[in-house]
């Protein structure tokens, strides 16, 4: 199984101001996740980040407000851009392995004031 | 599209009671499915799958969940819970073959009482 580390595991921002989220994991994997969790609610796939190419995004979500970086096989970061109360979420990486399970990390609780 | 469905926001339950979380899907193919746990401040743990084959599929720490195809239900049970069983459980379904493509139901928090 892949282990995944996050950082930071939580924070406490300002509106307007920009947040990137790391995500390490112990192996080389081909597909890395980003997923939001709105509090209350499910968890949401933002855009799948792609080794060597730009992320794709899932309808809702665009680059301009969630740039993704993929520089190796084992991280990716996450940038929240230009804060809003309404992005106060968590934010999960996860990876795939083999076919069926995907794995995750501990996330980062993201508060917005 | 898939959809999931879990019925029950919260559950409270004393310790050594049995539990049942319910889940539905929806989807106009076969499907996996999957149950996800989530401890305070930790990331999501499968928690069991069932990908084909028996539809019964059980976990190592006693829980079990059995997928209903006419039914297209995949409940979770535990004949007796624990305090350390606390904690937010998901189901999830993703199409065979593409664990990318996971749909998350809105999540059942378990709370078992002493």
């Amino acid at each position: 199984s892949a282990v995944i580390s996050q950082k930071p595991s939580r924070d406490i921002c300002q509106r307007g101001t920009s947040l990137t989220i790391q995500c390490q994991v112990d192996s080389q994997v081909t597909m890395m996740f980003w997923y939001r969790q709105q509090p209350g609610q499910s968890l949401t796939l933002i855009a799948t980040a792609n080794q060597g190419s730009e992320a794709t995004y899932e309808s809702g979500f665009v680059i301009d407000k969630f740039p993704i970086s993929r520089p190796n096989l084992t991280f990716s970061t996450l940038t929240v851009s230009n804060m809003s109360p309404e992005d106060s979420s968590i934010y999960l990486c996860s990876v795939v392995q083999g076919r069926t399970e995907a794995f995750f990390g501990q996330g980062t609780r993201l508060t917005v004031v | 599209a898939q959809s999931v469905t879990q019925l029950d926001s919260q559950v409270p339950v004393f310790e050594e009671a049995p539990v049942e979380l319910r889940c539905n899907y929806s989807s106009s193919v076969s499907v996996y499915l999957f149950w996800y746990v989530q401890y305070p401040n930790q990331g999501l743990q499968l928690l069991l799958k069932y990908l084909s084959g028996s539809t019964l599929v059980k976990s190592i720490n006693g829980f079990e969940a059995e997928f209903n195809k006419s039914q297209t239900s995949f409940h979770l049970r535990k004949p007796s819970v624990h305090i350390s069983d606390t904690a937010e459980y998901f189901c999830a379904v993703s199409e065979p073959g593409s664990a990318r493509q996971l749909t998350f139901g809105s999540g059942t928090q378990l709370t078992v009482l002493p």
